[in-house]
């Protein structure tokens, strides 16, 4: 099974400031990385699939890139309902796993 | 816009199978693939499995002993069914519409399902 790492475990940061997420696969996974938010008592989100594009009506201060091991995904202005948390998901290897997650507050 | 709803037992006895059903409406089933994903409390996300409108499943095979997924077109509904059910299947179950690319990109609410005599 592909494991993905998330890191940090929380990001503490103000609105207005840039947020960059890691995530590591245990092996390579291409670019078949997606990124999804989700918010308290909601389902997530898909932000960002395959890496680096946008999913329907995802602003464009969100940004994904790597490829292989490596990814991060980028929120370059933090709006004050961007603070929730960030999962990714790889859909190289069955079973597709999720990260374990990063939660972005406020600081 | 398409959107999914969850439905069944919100409390299950140990040993007993969970039953769940996704309802799609604004679209239909048909075409496309169908997924069950759940997260305990407080925990991450683990992708259960999914069903092709035609019929044809994949299942996490830590799951697979353990897990029917099926599709009722008519209904433009889909379920699942967790048989032999601990306390460790306690989750919120959601379920979602799966990509060709193999992203989730509607979901449903999800449903607490507990696990407790």
């Amino acid at each position: 099974e592909t494991v993905l790492t998330q890191s940090p475990a929380t990001l503490s940061l103000s609105p207005g400031e840039r947020a960059a997420l890691s995530c590591r696969a245990s092996q390579s996974i291409s670019s078949y990385l997606a990124w999804y938010q989700q918010k308290p008592g909601q389902a997530p989100r898909l932000l960002i699939y395959d890496a680096s594009n946008r999913a329907t009506g995802i602003p464009a201060r969100f940004s994904g890139s790597g490829s292989g091991t490596d990814f991060t995904l980028t929120i370059s202005s933090l709006e004050p309902e961007d603070f929730a948390v960030y999962y990714c998901q790889q859909r190289s290897n069955w079973p597709w796993t999720f990260g374990q997650g990063t939660k972005v507050e406020i600081k | 816009q398409v959107q999914l709803q969850e439905s069944g037992p919100g409390l299950v006895k140990p040993s007993e199978t969970l039953s769940l059903t996704c309802t799609v409406s604004g679209g239909s089933v048909s075409g496309y693939y169908w997924s069950w994903i759940r997260q305990p409390p407080g925990k991450g996300l683990e992708w259960i499995g999914y069903i092709y409108y035609s019929g044809s499943t994949n299942y996490n095979p830590s799951l697979e002993s353990r897990v029917t997924i099926s599709v009722d077109t008519s209904k433009n509904q889909f379920s699942l069914r967790l048989s032999s059910v601990t306390a460790a299947d306690t989750a919120v179950y959601y379920c979602a519409r799966r990509t060709p690319g193999g992203n989730l990109d509607f979901w449903g609410q999800g449903t607490l399902v507990t696990v407790s005599s």
